[in-house]
């Protein structure tokens, strides 16, 4: 089974600090995503990967960066959190078109 | 117009019910399809593709009608453990025409089996 794992399962943070949420995969896919999920939102995409140090935005990148320095890590930072992400973040990753997710940070931001 | 579009519910449905949820997409080049089930406070998992000729897999149906651009999961004898949100995927992969594409996920249909 692959796994997905993120580090924190909730996280409290400050206005205006700098927040990192890491995503480690353990099937060497290539594929790795953040999305976000709000109510009546449902969730949406701010960032992926295809390759080791390759980067895509998704639908909402603002705000957010990634780093992919290695295959199997997926770091999402928040360069200075706002109460605006507070939400549930959520990593996957996939070798085809459909990602196995982690269990998710719930992220907020005070 | 939301590029993936189901009805949120709730469904509310006995044990053994036969209920049945839509979803349509806006991308008429979408080319993959897929319901996932999320679980109150877990992450979604793979429930099953959606292919043109439609496909089962136990009690659950898929459909998918191109034309139409819309694509439907039955779900028949309904379990107290079916209860969840069920998510429609839709996948577009564009001109780049690498592997993942751009998957869109519709905001979920909340189904609720009581006994």
């Amino acid at each position: 089974d692959v796994k997905v794992t993120q580090s924190s399962r909730y996280l409290v943070k400050r206005t205006g600090e700098k927040v990192f949420l890491e995503c480690v995969q353990d099937m060497d896919h290539e594929n790795m995503f953040w999305y976000r999920q709000d109510p009546g939102l449902g969730l949406r995409l701010i960032y992926f990967s295809y390759d080791v140090k390759m980067k895509e935005k998704g639908d909402i990148p603002e705000g957010y960066s990634v780093s992919r320095e290695k295959k199997e890590r997926f770091s999402l930072i928040l360069e200075s959190a706002s109460t605006n992400q507070t939400s549930m973040y959520l990593c996957a990753s996939s070798w085809d078109t459909r990602p196995t997710f982690g269990s998710g940070t719930r992220l907020t931001v005070v | 117009r939301k590029e993936v579009e189901q009805d949120p519910g709730p469904f509310n449905v006995p044990e053994g019910a036969t209920v049945a949820f839509n979803c349509t997409y806006s991308n008429s080049a979408s080319q993959s399809f897929f319901w996932y089930r999320q679980d109150c406070r877990k992450e979604p998992k793979l429930l099953m593709s959606v292919y043109s000729s439609g496909n089962e897999d136990g009690r659950f149906t898929a459909q998918l009608n191109r034309a139409s651009q819309y694509i439907s999961l039955l779900i028949r004898d309904s379990k107290l453990s079916d209860s969840a949100t069920y998510l429609c995927v839709v996948n577009y992969v564009g001109a780049g025409g690498t592997s993942y594409g751009k998957l869109t996920f519709g905001q979920g249909t909340i189904l609720t089996v009581h006994p």
